[in-house]
């Protein structure tokens, strides 16, 4: 199984400062035929189910703010909150969904400093 | 809009068996394949295994930890997507979710296995 690898585990941003996570795969999850990378990230809050925010490394869901962004390709990925608020207290995953067996990165957990 | 309710999760002994269901609507539900994932209490996120549509002769594959206990399967005439679990243990107590291919999510059904 391909074993995602998220970092840190927590970390703590002042109201409207920069967020960043980051994601590694133990192999890469691009696939060249269609130069696709097969990674979504998903925020979940506390008793709710995760909410797709990023698809394709970098494809924002409809509906998500602009300020998460995400980047990266083939092993590592990153996501960024450009300005923190308060509602995005949660905590984050990355997924590959490149092989039939989805894995998960461990989980961060995001809160205000 | 993407709908997937999930239900028939509760409370089961060890040893005991509880089927899940899952209703889809809002998508092609025939033409898609199908997963379900599972969140233990204060973890994170397990693939639990998926299901092909009829073109790929409806095919199920299984995460290890469930792989000859747990049994995948769909009723395209009325978009229901099952999860069988047979000998459950203490450590299958989760919410599962099932969600697509396309990555859209239900909202959950909680099992919890104990005695």
């Amino acid at each position: 199984d391909i074993v995602m690898t998220q970092s840190p585990d927590s970390l703590a941003v002042s109201l409207g400062e920069r967020a960043t996570i980051n994601c590694k795969s133990s192999q890469s999850v691009l696939y060249s035929s269609n130069s696709k990378n097969y990674l979504a990230w998903y925020q979940q809050k506390p008793g709710q189910p995760p909410n797709l925010l990023i698809y394709w490394a970098s494809t924002r869901e409809s509906g998500v703010p602009d300020r998460f962004s995400g980047s990266g390709s083939g092993t590592d990925f990153t996501l960024t909150i450009r300005s923190l608020q308060a509602e995005d207290v949660a905590v984050y995953y990355c997924q590959q969904y490149y092989s039939t067996r989805w894995t998960f990165g461990q989980g961060t957990k995001v809160e205000i400093k | 809009e993407v709908q997937l309710v999930e239900s028939g999760g509760g409370f089961v002994k060890p040893g005991g068996s509880l089927r899940l269901s899952c209703v889809g609507s809002g998508f092609n539900f025939t033409n898609g394949w199908m997963n379900w994932v599972r969140q233990a209490p204060g973890k994170g996120l397990e693939w639990v295994g998926r299901i092909k549509n009829k073109d790929a002769g409806w095919r199920a594959d299984y995460a290890a930890p469930v792989k000859g206990r747990f049994t995948i399967s769909r009723d395209d005439s009325t978009n229901t997507l099952y999860l069988t679990m047979n000998t459950l243990e203490t450590e299958d107590t989760a919410v599962y979710y099932c969600t697509t291919e396309t990555l859209s999510w239900g909202q959950g059904a909680l099992v919890t296995v104990s005695s």
